[in-house]
């Protein structure tokens, strides 16, 4: 079974600009997550997409926006970047919000730099 | 003061050495325990996970949760050069939103 995709890989972008990422989770699994990791405050929780809708979302100023289409594959927004965005991007995908959804499984991040 | 602490190391240890790594929470409604590994450039990797109180095993690897003092911990026995990575504890309330530690760097030199 395939693993979680995420595209681009790399990413450099310069400040004011916006960004799109792509996610794409394991086949079966309807939950998306996205987290960003930054070596100063490592791993934080964005926003959780299950059935389309947006399920939980962490402490992330309205810059960063994300949407579900309906084959579960993810896509999240930054707008307005700034220098302090910059991060490995990661995407999670689970079975769904029930007791399972603890199980998450990573992709390899984007790696995106804003200069 | 965040709500799981992880030591960020780094340890360094030698091949065949016991390592233990440690998380403290001060969020009393988390209620599944989980630990990561990850290696340079890749995403995490799920490695254990629990529910309740006790110890749970795989293989090298095993899982403690003390519910009662809000501490993990995760030992791995006989430890390889492969175990080198960063090492990140995680912990999920009933909604599924994961919260992780800072995350350890383990070395395991040969």
């Amino acid at each position: 079974k395939a693993g979680v995709t995420q595209t681009p890989r790399y990413l450099i972008k310069t400040r004011g600009q916006q960004v799109t990422l792509s996610c794409s989770p394991i086949s079966g699994h309807r939950s998306v997550s996205w987290y960003q990791q930054t070596p100063g405050q490592g791993l934080q929780f964005l926003f959780e997409y299950f059935s389309e809708t947006q399920r939980n979302k962490g402490n992330f100023p309205g810059r960063f926006s994300g949407r579900q289409f309906s084959n579960s594959r993810s896509e999240m927004n930054v707008s307005t970047l700034e220098l302090g965005d910059s991060a490995l991007y990661l995407c999670a995908s689970s079975l769904g919000p029930d007791v399972m959804s603890y199980e998450q499984y990573f992709g390899p991040g984007t790696r995106l730099t804003v200069t | 003061q965040k709500e799981v602490e992880q030591d960020p190391g780094p340890l360094s240890v030698p091949e065949g050495a016991i390592v233990s790594l440690n998380c403290t929470y001060s969020n009393s409604a988390f209620q599944y325990f989980m630990w990561y590994r990850q290696y340079s450039r890749k995403g995490p990797e799920l490695l254990m996970y629990t529910y309740s109180s006790g110890n749970k095993e795989d293989g090298r690897f095993t899982a403690q949760v003390d519910k009662s003092s809000k501490y993990i911990s995760l030992f791995i026995r006989d430890s390889q050069p492969s175990d080198s990575a960063t090492y990140l504890c995680a912990m999920s309330d009933s909604y599924g939103k994961l919260t992780f530690g800072q995350g350890t760097i383990l070395t395991v030199h040969p």
